[in-house]
């Protein structure tokens, strides 16, 4: 079965301090892994599509990394604004896919000043 | 103007009242979809259309039915709503090709009492 989890549940960081949320995944091949981000009461904002092991993007303080059966958030010296929930979903890459994203529960950052 | 509008923002209903979502968006994508958002359990597909003609249900699909009027309208109607459909609801938007992407809306928020 299909499955995505995402740790820590919830991350407590000081202004500046650096630190890696995690999406492990399984599924029948991928085609596409998904970072979103949640503020309280408003839809996820999409962050960055990954579509193969080893591949990169970043946006400023944000870099996600994947790998065949995991990616990392990486947050760079995070500010007080960074604060919400991170949300990771995955895309089935089958003939005829519904476009479906599997999510996990999310990671809420907290970071104070 | 935001890309992927909902309405209403907020809603309280009692049991067993007939309750319809909206959903508009003005990406000129074709695939759009109503997912659920519960506390600790993240997104759930509750239904998905490819195009006008193709509507399908998706994984919590029971109490809900939806009309997709038009290629940039899809709507989400509870028929007999009960307490615990009270949640977070979610309009996204994709394309067709490319990166299947997923846009959210800024989501409804529902409570049956």
């Amino acid at each position: 079965e299909d499955q995505v989890t995402q740790s820590p549940e919830a991350l407590r960081l000081q202004e500046g301090e650096s630190s890696s949320l995690n999406c492990s995944y399984t599924v029948s091949g991928l085609r596409g892994l998904f970072w979103y981000r949640q503020d309280p009461g408003k839809g996820p904002e999409f962050l960055f599509t990954l579509y193969s092991a080893g591949e990169e993007k970043e946006k400023e303080r944000l870099k996600a990394t994947l790998t065949k059966k995991e990616s990392f958030l990486h947050i760079t010296a995070p500010k007080p604004e960074d604060s919400a929930t991170y949300l990771c979903a995955v895309q089935e890459g089958w003939a005829g896919n519904t476009g479906k994203l599997i999510f996990g529960q999310g990671t809420t950052l907290q970071v104070k000043p | 103007d935001a890309d992927v509008t909902q309405t209403p923002r907020n809603r309280i209903t009692k049991t067993g009242k007939r309750i319809m979502l909206e959903c508009s968006q003005t990406k000129g994508h074709d695939r759009m979809y109503w997912y659920r958002q519960d506390p600790g359990l993240g997104l759930q597909l509750i239904y998905y259309s490819f195009d006008v003609k193709d509507i399908n249900k998706g994984e919590i699909s029971d109490g809900y039915s939806v009309s997709r009027q038009a290629q940039a309208k899809f709507s989400l109607s509870l028929e007999s709503a009960i307490p615990n459909q009270t949640a977070l609801y979610f309009c996204a938007t994709s394309a067709s090709i490319s990166t299947d992407t997923q846009y959210f809306g800024p989501g409804t928020r529902l409570t049956v009492l």
